[in-house]
């Protein structure tokens, strides 16, 4: 069945850097569009931006700039979500999501915990 | 972008309906029919419930339904059952070719 397959639970010392997969299976990754969500502890569910998997473009949310980016590797279906210089206020579950064509997504993967902490 | 607002809680007897609204502008729920609903369970993934402001997704019980008037959409969920416990959450399309979120709604089944 179809499925988002994303990385294991990640502990970073804050200044690190960290890179999340999330791999498509049972569909075409490049048939539709992958979005990446974060939601804090306790907290709602933000909008981080998405990536073209037919072009490889990004979109950034505006408090997703510099520091966070999105790429492919097409050849193993798999969408890839890197934060660099982590801060402790990065610490949050990311989802990566697939858009269908007038903006919902309706297949999540399980989300990737990432704390950081010294 | 600030985040669709939304009433922190609601609640229900089982068996009621409920309103759960999301407010946002011009630029984002009044300018487009693309508000979508999720639900997440404690310690779940979000679900996609509604889709184009009305449409069902797959499997859904049609106990839920979405509309929209303005610049607020609503999720009214009828036959209220325990299992609808969760947060929910709303979202639009914007003017910016971005996608906002709302601050989302904790429904609690008296």
């Amino acid at each position: 069945q179809m499925q988002l397959v994303q990385s294991g639970s990640e502990l970073k010392k804050p200044g690190a850097s960290v890179k999340v997969s999330c791999k498509a299976s049972g569909y075409i990754l490049t048939n539709f569009a992958i979005n990446w969500v974060r939601q804090a502890p306790g907290q709602g569910l933000e909008w981080m931006g998405w990536i073209n998997t037919n072009t490889g473009n990004p979109t950034y949310a505006q408090d997703f700039t510099g520091r966070f980016v999105f790429s492919l590797d097409t050849s193993v279906s798999t969408a890839y979500l890197q934060i660099s210089t982590l801060k402790t206020d990065d610490t949050a579950v990311y989802f990566c999501t697939r858009r269908m064509g007038a903006w919902y997504f309706d297949l999540w993967g399980r989300g990737t915990l990432l704390t950081v902490s010294s | 972008q600030s985040a669709l607002t939304q009433p922190a809680s609601v609640s229900g007897s089982p068996g009621q309906s409920i309103t759960i609204s999301c407010t946002g502008t011009a630029s984002d729920i009044g300018g487009y029919e693309y508000v979508s609903w999720y639900q997440q369970h404690p310690g779940k993934v979000p679900k996609l419930i509604i889709y184009d402001v009305t449409d069902r997704s797959s499997g859904v019980s049609n106990r839920f339904s979405g509309s929209k008037s303005g610049n607020t959409a609503a999720l009214t969920i009828s036959g209220l059952q325990a299992e609808d416990e969760a947060d929910y959450y709303c979202s639009s399309f914007t003017s910016f070719n971005t996608l906002v979120f709302g601050t989302g709604t904790k429904l609690t089944v008296l």
